[in-house]
């Protein structure tokens, strides 16, 4: 099924670094969401973006809803432990209410 | 509130054998999509229902299929298993509305033998 590029696929990053990844498309989405999972469980939303242009924390996590509503990035600030995981981002076009999902970005911290 | 809520949370099944899946939404939404996720993959999209009704299908075969109840309970049904079916299945809800976020159940692991 369509996918968002999101990249990189995997980070391999030291505590303390801040980490950014990012979400494509040639199409246009209304609203951006970045979900993050840990291993066995479902993925939890971190961040939703609605309006173009919007920039959104949340704590250490900050996110952007690129101009032109074909991008969204998310960056970590000053990684720890528990940010391990594989973040997601999704974008909802307004046809069909579908969310259209990227492929992950594997995150893994070294100690 | 209580969250999205799914069951069983693990299963084990043997090929060609079927299996139901239950989803249980967030109180009061209306939308809930299924997800396939096999190890390493991202989300691929089965289905979505809304209001007792399919609203949009991915592509995977006629061997998957859902259905949603008056109480916005949905439940997601494989027959005759593969060994490609082993998964981790997700499902989400929503209020079903535009700009809305959905939200995650812990997803049952399925493992076919």
């Amino acid at each position: 099924g369509q996918q968002l590029n999101q990249s990189p696929q995997s980070m391999f990053i030291q505590e303390g670094e801040d980490v950014s990844m990012n979400c494509t498309s040639s199409s246009i989405f209304n609203t951006w969401l970045w979900y993050k999972q840990d291993p066995g469980e479902g993925p939890v939303l971190l961040i939703a973006l609605y309006k173009a242009g919007e920039l959104t924390s949340n704590g250490r996590l900050t996110a952007q809803f690129g101009i032109t509503r074909k991008d969204s990035f998310l960056n970590i600030s000053a990684s720890i432990p528990s940010d391990v995981g594989i973040y997601f981002c999704a974008g909802q076009k307004v046809s069909n209410y579908q969310l259209i999902w990227g492929a992950g970005t594997k995150l893994i911290i070294k100690p | 509130k209580a969250g999205v809520t799914q069951t069983p949370r693990y299963l084990i099944k043997t090929r060609g054998q079927q299996v139901t899946l239950s989803c249980s939404p967030i109180s009061g939404h209306r939308s809930v999509s299924w997800y396939q996720q096999t190890p390493g993959q991202g989300l691929q999209f089965l289905f979505e229902y809304f209001s007792e009704t399919q609203r949009n299908k991915g592509n995977f075969p006629g061997r998957f299929s859902g259905r949603q109840f008056s109480n916005s309970r949905s439940e997601m049904n494989v027959s005759t298993l593969e060994l490609g079916d082993s998964a981790l299945y997700l499902c989400a809800s929503s209020q079903g509305l535009a700009e809305e976020t959905q939200y995650f159940g812990p997803g049952t692991r399925l493992l076919v033998l």
